[in-house]
């Protein structure tokens, strides 16, 4: 059966820092690369980071470029975001997520979400 | 980074109707465009890739066209099962950003 579960999530003061996890079971973890994914109240989703499958090489959407750092452990088939300086409108839910295969690239496999609220 | 410009932000239609919705990017990205369908209280789920191909399982009166900058998702027949949000994503380089979304309503 197919898992992928976040943790970490929680209410945090602006300017502090969270570490999420996401606990992959069920799936190829090291064959893929892997993504992190917000969506605040009513908005779209938003692609945050991505690491690729042996962790060597990341690339992060501008508005956490600096803030946030994407990292995979493969021998425990886990994926974590540290975050850091974190601010209000970083309030949302955070999502791992994985290609659906390597012939089908978007997303297919979603975890159910850790809420950050960021807020004093 | 490319933009995204997907209309309308909503639309009412009733029960049968054709809807469109479009989805423009501000770079050519060829056809690494997918669609997703997001219902209230869960993940999205993947409806089409490569701009035009069915995910598996997907109802056919779904479907995609569309390369380069422009792309459109079309549902031939509404049905009251397909209320939800649709956003379109583009894939060909990252980061993978989403479009706006469009939510679908029922007239």
């Amino acid at each position: 059966q197919v898992h992928l579960v976040e943790s970490g999530g929680g209410v945090v003061q602006p300017g502090r820092s969270l570490t999420l996890s996401c606990a992959v079971s069920g799936i190829n973890f090291s064959g893929f690369g892997f993504h992190w994914v917000r969506q605040a109240p009513g908005k779209g989703p938003e692609s945050l980071a991505s690491i690729s499958n042996d962790g060597k090489v990341d690339s992060y959407a501008d508005s956490v470029k600096g803030r946030f750092t994407i990292s995979r452990d493969n021998s425990n088939n886990t994926l974590y975001l540290q975050m850091n300086s974190l601010r209000p409108e970083d309030t949302a839910i955070y999502y791992c997520a994985r290609p659906t295969s390597f012939q089908i690239v978007p997303f297919g496999y979603w975890g159910q979400g850790t809420l950050v609220t960021v807020s004093s | 980074d490319t933009q995204m410009t997907q209309s309308p932000s909503s639309l009412s239609a009733s029960v049968g109707d054709r809807v469109t919705i479009t989805c423009r990017t501000s770079q050519g990205i060829r056809n690494d465009l997918a669609w997703y369908q997001q219902k209230p209280g869960k993940v999205p789920k993947l409806l089409i890739y490569s701009a035009s191909t069915l995910q598996s399982g997907v109802p056919s009166r779904f479907s995609g066209s569309g390369s380069g900058t422009d792309f459109t998702l079309s549902i031939s027949s509404l049905q009251p099962e397909d209320v939800a949000t649709y956003y379109c994503q583009k894939y060909n380089s990252l980061p993978w950003t989403f479009g706006q979304g469009t939510k679908v309503e029922i007239k």
